[in-house]
Order: C-alpha cells, then structure tokens, then sequence
C-alpha cells in the first residue's frame, strides 16, 4: 500500500542554518504530495505541495520539489528561523477526489538562537 | 479566509462514555474527514464521508465508530463507548472536491479527548 517514510527527529539547528527534511514515498499512480506543519500546541496547516512529476512546492521560505525518478519530496530551507520550531509531516494522497491522506511520522524540528 | 472549525478544543471523559466531537467544514466543501493523532504519533486517517455516506473507512474506525451529518453544516463524529486507547487528538478535515484531483484538504484545529 502506499506510505510515507520521513528522516527521524528531533533536528536540532541554530538559526540561520539550513535545513533539508528527507522524505521518500511509495504510491501507486501519480499522488500528490505534501508538507504539513503543526506549530506546539496548534492543529495541522499546510505548508506546501505537488501534483506532478518536477513541480516544485514553495512557501514562507520552505520548498520541496516532487521528484518521481526517486520517489522523494525532501524538504528544505534556506535560511531557519526560532519560529520555523515546529513538527513538519510529509504526506500523500492518490489523484482521487475523496482519497485519504497518508502521513508520515513527523520530523521535529529545534531551531536554536 | 474560510476554515474548518471544531468543538470543543479539549473533551475529558470517563471509559466507557460515549462523546460526540463536532466539526464545521468549510462552506462549499463537499468531502469531509476524520483523523486522530495519538499523542507523539503520526496522524492517522479514521473515515471520509461524501454525498451523506461514508466513502471509506480504517480499520481503527470499527463499530464504536460513527459519522453523521445532521445539518448542512456540522460533522460529527461519535464514539459510543470510549476507551483508554481511544485518547487522542481528532482532526476534522474538508475538501471541495471539483478540482479534478489537485484540492487540498483543510484540517480544523483539534478536538483533544482525554479518557480517564
């Protein structure tokens, strides 16, 4: 079946560093990918996604780019920030309407000042 | 911006209780989720629910289990007889669905139930 498999945290950086999050997929089809966060104490939000093969996700500074040929979707960014702090899910979901979507464990991340 | 709503945010209660979590999807959506997250673990898909039927279940969502939409806009979820294990963190979640397979699903903020 299809599932998720995300680097294990915690991820400890200072500020300023730069990030990548690994995350590779299996799937059958086409699924869509993508990054969730979940701030302490708050619900999940989207952070980015990717519908194609090549299409680069991007926002708040965070990309991730949905490469089929290795079936990943690493997170990254630039430069972090104390208030980047936060667990970040990798996810996917087939191309179907009301398809459920599949998390992986969540990479913790600690962003030092 | 549109969201998803929930309620109550935090919802303690004895074993073998039953507890009804409430969700408000967003307006115009028309496929509606629930998730649980269990705490420091993975959030995981329980049910989705469309054109007032469920669409598809996990194993998790059993018997105890139940969905319904009472109105044009809440979505409950029901768990007759909690238990232990059953403490968690619920998602609500709604998607519009006529995006031809690229939407996005919204998630609410939580419902933490705490069974004692």
């Amino acid at each position: 079946g299809n599932s998720v498999t995300q680097m294990e945290g915690p991820v400890t950086l200072s500020e300023e560093a730069f990030l990548t999050i690994n995350c590779t997929y299996t799937a059958t089809g086409y699924p869509s990918l993508f990054w969730y966060v979940q701030y302490p104490g708050e619900g999940l939000q989207l952070l980015l996604k990717a519908t194609k093969a090549d299409d680069k996700g991007s926002n708040k500074g965070f990309e991730a780019t949905y490469r089929k040929e290795t079936t990943s979707f690493h997170l990254e960014k630039g430069s972090v920030q104390v208030s980047d702090s936060a667990v970040y899910f990798c996810a996917l979901s087939n191309q179907n309407r009301d398809d459920k979507i599949i998390f992986g464990k969540g990479t913790r991340l600690h962003i030092l000042p | 911006e549109p969201e998803v709503t929930q309620t109550p945010s935090h919802q303690v209660t004895q074993m073998g209780q039953e507890v009804i979590l409430r969700c408000v999807p967003i307006s115009n959506h028309l496929y509606f989720y629930w998730y649980r997250q269990i705490l420091g673990q993975k959030v995981e898909f329980l049910v989705s629910f469309y054109n007032n039927e469920i669409s598809e279940k996990s194993e998790i969502f059993d018997d105890q289990f139940s969905v319904e939409r009472p109105d044009g806009s809440n979505f409950t979820l029901k768990i007759r007889s909690t238990k232990l294990e059953d403490s968690a963190m619920y998602f609500c979640a709604s998607l519009w669905g006529l995006a031809g397979g690229t939407d996005t699903q919204y998630f609410g903020p939580g419902t933490r139930l705490t069974v004692l």
